[in-house]
Order: structure tokens, then sequence, then C-alpha cells
């Protein structure tokens, strides 16, 4: 089922280095999340967006930035990659209303060195 | 702070047995909890979930209760198997303007033994 792709898989980069991680989305959800997992940590919300024109800041957008260039498209960006944002990172949709599920991307395991 | 405080970390089953995690929070403002399961090197995917006006909910082997009072809910599965064996993740959620956002617990990795 590949409703929710993200590229890349993998990545390794250096400090300091900018990167993008991107989310694409086939569902036709306009609510749009960004996650990372650290293992003891769980799921933490970076950034969400419940439209094209709304971009919120979750619990953890230091050193995070995002842009919705599409009702399908989400992207995440480290402007300054730092070691301790190495995680598994995940873009979820969800429809809009109450009570609907967050369907989940494959998730993007990033290093930085 | 963790908004969605989960226990245990870890969790090692006889096949056949129960499996119980449990969650906890403490902002009244959530009104949806909804358990995840994650499968390694996949995403989280919904597993089963609850509003808070009803104190439990069946899905075949997979029961969430829930205690209003409490401010307190748990997963039990039921006649544990080893395809089971998967990280499972409780969240919350509250409703903002325009829509919900999640808080997670910090995951159970249940392991079910054949």
């Amino acid at each position: 089922d590949a409703d929710v792709t993200q590229t890349p898989r993998n990545r390794i980069t250096k400090t300091g280095k900018r990167i993008m991680l991107e989310c694409s989305q086939t569902k036709g959800h306009d609510r749009m999340y960004w996650y990372r997992q650290d293992p003891g940590l769980g799921l933490r919300l970076i950034y969400y967006s419940f439209d094209v024109k709304d971009i919120n800041k979750g619990e953890i957008s230091d050193g995070y930035s995002v842009s919705r260039q599409a009702q399908a498209k989400f992207s995440l960006s480290l402007e300054s990659a730092i070691p301790n944002q190495t995680a598994l990172y995940f873009c979820a949709t969800m429809r809009s209303g109450t009570y609907n599920e967050q369907f989940f991307g494959p998730g993007t395991r990033l290093t930085v060195l | 702070q963790q908004q969605v405080k989960q226990s245990p970390q870890s969790l090692i089953v006889q096949k056949g047995g129960i499996s119980i995690i449990n969650c906890a929070y403490e902002n009244t403002a959530f009104d949806y909890f909804p358990w995840y399961q994650q499968f390694p090197g996949k995403g989280p995917a919904l597993l089963i979930a609850i509003r808070p006006d009803v104190s439990e909910k069946k899905e075949g082997r997979f029961t969430i209760s829930f205690n209003k009072s409490a401010k307190q809910f748990s997963l039990h599965i039921m006649d544990s198997q080893p395809g089971d064996s998967a990280t499972y993740f409780c969240a919350a959620s509250m409703r903002f303007p325009g829509g919900n956002q999640f808080y997670f617990g910090t995951g159970t990795s249940l392991t079910v033994i054949p």
C-alpha cells in the first residue's frame, strides 16, 4: 500500500548540511503531519498542516521547517543538521473531521554524522 | 513533559497469554484515544480506538479499557500470538480550531514467545 510515500527512505548526512525529507500522499487527505521517533521517546510531533495554507508548530519544531507545496505534498527541512536530529521520521495524513485515523508513511531513517 | 505516559517499556508473553499495556494522561481536553501497532521497518498503523464516553471497546482479540475518572486506559491482547510481536503506541488527541493534534506514548515492545 503506497498511499503515503516518503523519500528518501534512508539518508546519511553531515553536521551543518541542509536536508529535505519529502512526503506525498494519494489519499486525498487535507491534514498532514511530521513526527520523529526516537527509542524510548515514542513519536513526537514536529509540524502539522490542516490545509495548504495552514502550517503549525508541534512539540519539537526548533531546527526544522516545513513546506506544504500542494494538498498532496508536505516537506520537512533541516536547515543545518546536527547529530541529535538523528532519528526515524514519519509523515502522516488524516482526513478532515473528528476521530479519524492517521495513516503513516514508511518512514525515513536519518543519520547526522 | 510527556502528555501520555505508557508502561511497560517492554513485555514478553507466552503464546496464548494475555498482554496488557497501560497508559495514563492528565489533560482532560483529550477526547480520542487510539492505539497504534508498528512492525519493524514500517510506519505505525491504527489498531483500535476509543472515545471517553464508553468504558470498553473490543475488536476481535484486542480490547481497550477506559477509566475516565482515573485518566487511564489500557490495551488487552487476548490469546496473544507470535504475529502480535510489535511495538504498540497509545495516543491521545485533542481538537483545535481546524483539526486535531495527537500525543503519543513512549511505546511498548511486545514479544510473544511461541
